[in-house]
């Protein structure tokens, strides 16, 4: 059973330019939510999807940034006009249910965005 | 407004000791508790997840408690290794919350040969 899968591993982009990072759940999870660790700082909630369903992006940034989890295919985290704040790594992770009070989240390894 | 602190920031042990990571956080109505490992470039590993109903869980060489009223958990690694070394995360749910983690900062394990 694959764990949560995340592409690109490393992505380089100028200022100015788009962002798109993939996420695919683990098998059979239905819940998605994205992260972002900044450099020197903890991991910060952004956004939380269900399939079609945005169920809490009270972290997400009001500009630039969105989030979809369409009914087939990944998660995309989806990033416009790319300025240098914006590099930092971005985690998925994805659980089977919404509530994880006795099932833990599962993440990926990351796409680790830089912005020259 | 819930936050979470983990001390200290970093460690150096030699191996074979025993030890003792702390996580805090203000408020203590939470849903459960995780702790993570996260290796230099690489994504978390869930290590032990504590239910706010539980006082401690246990792994193999770690052993992880929880005492909501004092809103602090500690992380015990008996007999530490070289692989151990890593940087261990604590993150809480807040109780009514959609599964939304907060974590704290962080506590770099160094384990020495």
């Amino acid at each position: 059973n694959a764990g949560v899968m995340q592409n690109p591993r490393h992505l380089v982009r100028r200022r100015g330019q788009e962002a798109r990072l993939r996420c695919s759940p683990m098998k059979g999870h239905s819940h998605v939510y994205w992260y972002r660790q900044l450099p020197e700082e903890g991991l910060k909630f952004m956004v939380y999807l269900q399939k079609e369903n945005i169920i809490d992006e009270s972290g997400m940034p009001k500009e630039r940034f969105s989030a979809e989890f369409p009914k087939e295919g990944p998660s995309i985290l989806r990033i416009q006009q790319v300025v240098r704040g914006d590099s930092a790594a971005y985690f998925c992770a994805s659980s089977p249910t919404g509530t994880t009070y006795n099932s833990p989240l599962h993440f990926g390894n990351g796409t680790r965005l830089t912005v020259t | 407004k819930q936050e979470v602190t983990q001390i200290p920031a970093a460690l150096s042990v030699p191996e074979g000791e025993n030890l003792v990571l702390n996580c805090s956080f203000t408020d203590s109505a939470i849903y459960n508790l995780q702790w993570f490992r996260q290796d230099p470039g690489k994504g978390l590993t869930s290590l032990l997840l504590i239910q706010s109903s539980q006082r401690e869980q246990t792994s193999g060489r770690l052993n992880a408690s929880l005492d909501k009223s004092s809103g602090r958990s500690t992380l015990y690694i008996a007999a530490s290794q070289p692989g151990d070394s890593a940087t261990y995360l604590c993150a809480v749910i807040p109780s009514g919350n959609t599964g939304k983690l907060i974590f704290g900062q962080g506590t770099t394990l160094q384990v020495k040969p």
